[in-house]
């Protein structure tokens, strides 16, 4: 069964750093392509990074420079290093699975952790 | 960035109701157009991929259509389960953006 399960959200001060991981189980990491979504509090979605399977990343323009998506294979664990956090980094952080369809031509996001909560205050 | 737009951004509707949602991207998207569903302290749940392919275990009342920069997810003889908040989300091009969501209320 495929599972996801994030933790290391919590309560940060501006330009702070937090990481949170994200725990994989039903599947390797290593060889799937990876995303972390965040939703601030009663807005929508947002796609802050996507991991690809060679191991380069994608970053949001709003957390480019900031954040560091990252993978341990050997613990099939995802990482998202979050530095210099502002206050509109304030979101529940999820993670997801990116199922590659159409040949590898497109992706949806099948399989999510149940979120972490993320604030950014002092 | 591609934006999708959603229509309407919330609707009331009863059990037993069909209700369509609309999304409609600022370009073309061909057919890479998902559709999620996301209820009050839960993650998004994929409904649909590729615009029309129900992801197993997803019942066959939602049904997804549309090309290009029209989109639809029609939910026929709704239940009790299906209110919720309903997002579009387009995987052409990164970032992958997602609509701002229809909440579906009764």
């Amino acid at each position: 069964e495929v599972q996801l399960v994030e933790s290391g959200g919590g309560l940060i001060q501006p330009g702070g750093s937090l990481r949170l991981s994200c725990a994989a189980s039903g599947f390797s990491v290593s060889n799937t392509y990876m995303i972390w979504v965040r939703q601030a509090p009663a807005k929508g979605l947002e796609c802050v990074s996507v991991l690809y399977r060679g191991g380069g990343a994608f970053y949001a323009d709003s957390v480019k420079g900031r954040f560091i998506f990252s993978r341990d294979n050997s613990e099939n664990t995802l990482y998202l290093q979050m530095n210099s956090l502002r206050a509109e980094d304030t979101a529940v952080y999820y993670c997801a699975r990116a199922k590659e369809w159409d040949l590898g031509g497109s992706f949806y996001f099948d399989y999510w952790g149940q979120g972490t909560p993320v604030t950014v205050s002092s | 960035d591609i934006q999708l737009t959603q229509s309407p951004s919330s609707l009331s509707a009863s059990v037993g109701d069909r209700v369509s949602i609309t999304c409609r991207p600022s370009q073309t998207i061909g057919s890479y157009l998902n559709w999620y569903q996301q209820k009050p302290g839960k993650a998004p749940k994929l409904l649909i991929y590729g615009t029309s392919i129900l992801q197993s275990g997803v019942p066959s009342r939602f049904s997804g259509s549309g090309s290009e920069t029209d989109f639809t997810l029609a939910i026929s003889s709704l239940q009790p389960d299906d209110f919720a908040t309903y997002y579009c989300q387009q995987s052409y091009i990164t970032p992958y953006t997602f609509g701002q969501g229809t909440k579906l209320e009764i």
